[in-house]
């Protein structure tokens, strides 16, 4: 089977920078999404990590530790766009993807 | 726009009805997968089709609930005598089979709401 945890809320200033932490444990692991979530509409992807290490897009970057069973979304420069879920899910056989309860990001002025 | 797409957006439905939903995947996507998300729940997976053949089916999903996806396209999912508790938002997602890091495609979901 397969386990995702992720905080399910956090608050952080407009312009700071924010670490949202996920531990997951399963079967058969390929890889590690991130998905962000707006209330009421579809998730959308923002990153995949399969090998160790960091990788940055833009104001995003995500962190996988395969070793540990653990991944990061980093985000900076925070806008108040930004307030939403963001989906930790990991990726098992037949590429079935398990999603954590999703953590609610509350970006402040 | 060449996104998933799946209608309806929005069902009201009395318990005990039948409903069923349709998905259309981006068109060269070969997998298609269904979920279901409950207020403040990440969503939860509940069937999977590689072309037509449905791969894996989640013990979630119960008989009064059936999935198909005949020519390897559209998807449809058929929910039998409805309850109040299969009130959700069910997303459907595609992805390539040979896709570069494997990234599922959400279309917008159809809202449930069994009175």
């Amino acid at each position: 089977g397969q386990n995702i945890d992720q905080p399910t809320e956090m608050t952080a200033t407009e312009g700071a920078i924010v670490q949202i932490n996920c531990t997951y444990q399963t079967s058969g692991f390929n890889g590690l999404f991130w998905y962000q979530q707006h209330a009421g509409e579809a998730p959308t992807f923002l990153s995949y990590n399969v090998l160790d290490g960091l990788e940055e897009k833009g104001r995003f970057s995500s962190f996988l530790s395969r070793s540990k069973g653990y991944s990061y979304l980093l985000l900076k420069e925070l806008q108040m766009k930004d307030s939403a879920s963001y989906l930790c899910a990991a990726s098992g056989g037949y590429q079935k993807v398990t999603f954590g309860i999703g953590t609610k990001l509350q970006v402040i002025p | 726009d060449t996104g998933v797409s799946q209608n309806p957006r929005h069902k009201i439905t009395k318990r005990g009805q039948n409903v069923t939903f349709r998905c259309d995947p981006i068109s060269e996507h070969n997998r298609l997968y269904w979920y279901r998300q409950t207020l403040g729940q990440g969503p939860e997976f509940l069937t999977y089709f590689q072309n037509e053949a449905q791969l894996e089916k989640s013990r979630l999903l119960s008989d009064r609930f059936s999935a198909e996806r005949p020519k390897g396209s559209f998807s449809t999912l058929e929910i039998q005598r409805t309850e109040q508790g299969d009130s959700a938002m069910y997303l459907c997602a595609s992805s390539l089979e040979a896709g570069p890091r494997g990234e599922q495609f959400f279309g917008p979901g159809t809202r449930l709401t069994v009175l």
